[in-house]
């Protein structure tokens, strides 16, 4: 069974600029959440989606959002970026049938994404 | 709040010898706990995780953790380590809630020596 997958796995933007980043789950796998992980604040909660609805959101400004389509797969936005915005987005997939709290989450290998 | 430490920024051990990375964990509620592994340009690999029931877990590649309800630990340990296991380690708890909310430590670069 294919893993996750992510597109694209390396992107340079510049200031200023907006970036969509695009995430595959696992075949079957109906959630899909997106982490940033960076050096000084390591890995942190964006969002989760399931079944096209926004499930949980955590602490990012409005310029971060995303979506899910009706065949799970999901995108991120980021929009007038900043230099703070340079990190390793990570997006991963899980079942979640019965409840999402014992779920394992299956990571993708992430972009990597430079602000200039 | 949910919250998981790792107390250890590096740890080091020679090949072949037992390897233990300590993750510590605050939760209201029952706590669903995991460990990952990334590798470098990689993503996170999944390893095992404690959801209720047998306090040793065994996962990936193996390695196993114990959970200790009274000490508020999940440590992972392996008997025998490779350096081929030299990578960053990362302990996680589920948020509360039905959410699938991960909520990570700072990791623990593992450094194994020949």
């Amino acid at each position: 069974k294919a893993g996750v997958t992510q597109t694209p796995r390396y992107l340079i933007k510049t200031r200023g600029q907006q970036v969509t980043l695009s995430c595959s789950p696992i075949s079957g796998h109906r959630s899909v959440s997106w982490y940033q992980q960076t050096p000084g604040q390591g890995l942190q909660f964006l969002f989760e989606y399931f079944s096209e609805t926004q499930r949980n959101k955590g602490n990012f400004p409005g310029r971060f959002s995303g979506r899910q389509f009706s065949n799970s797969r999901s995108e991120m936005n980021v929009s007038t970026l900043e230099l703070g915005d340079s990190a390793l987005y990570l997006c991963a997939s899980s079942r979640s049938q019965g409840g999402a709290a014992t779920d394992t989450q299956y990571f993708g290998p992430g972009t990597r994404l430079t602000v200039l | 709040a949910q919250s998981v430490a790792q107390p250890e920024d590096q740890v080091n051990v020679a090949e072949g010898n037992p390897l233990t990375v300590k993750c510590t964990y605050s939760v209201s509620g029952n706590p669903y706990l995991f460990w990952y592994v990334q590798y470098p340009n990689r993503g996170l690999q999944f390893l095992l995780k404690y959801i209720t029931g047998d306090n040793l877990v065994k996962g990936s590649y193996g390695f196993e953790a114990e959970f200790n309800k009274s000490q508020t630990s999940f440590h992972l340990k392996k008997p025998s380590a490779l350096v081929s296991d030299s990578a960053l380690y990362f302990c996680a708890v589920r948020d509360y809630g039905n959410t699938g909310k991960l909520i990570f430590g700072q990791g623990t670069t593992l450094q194994v020596k020949p």
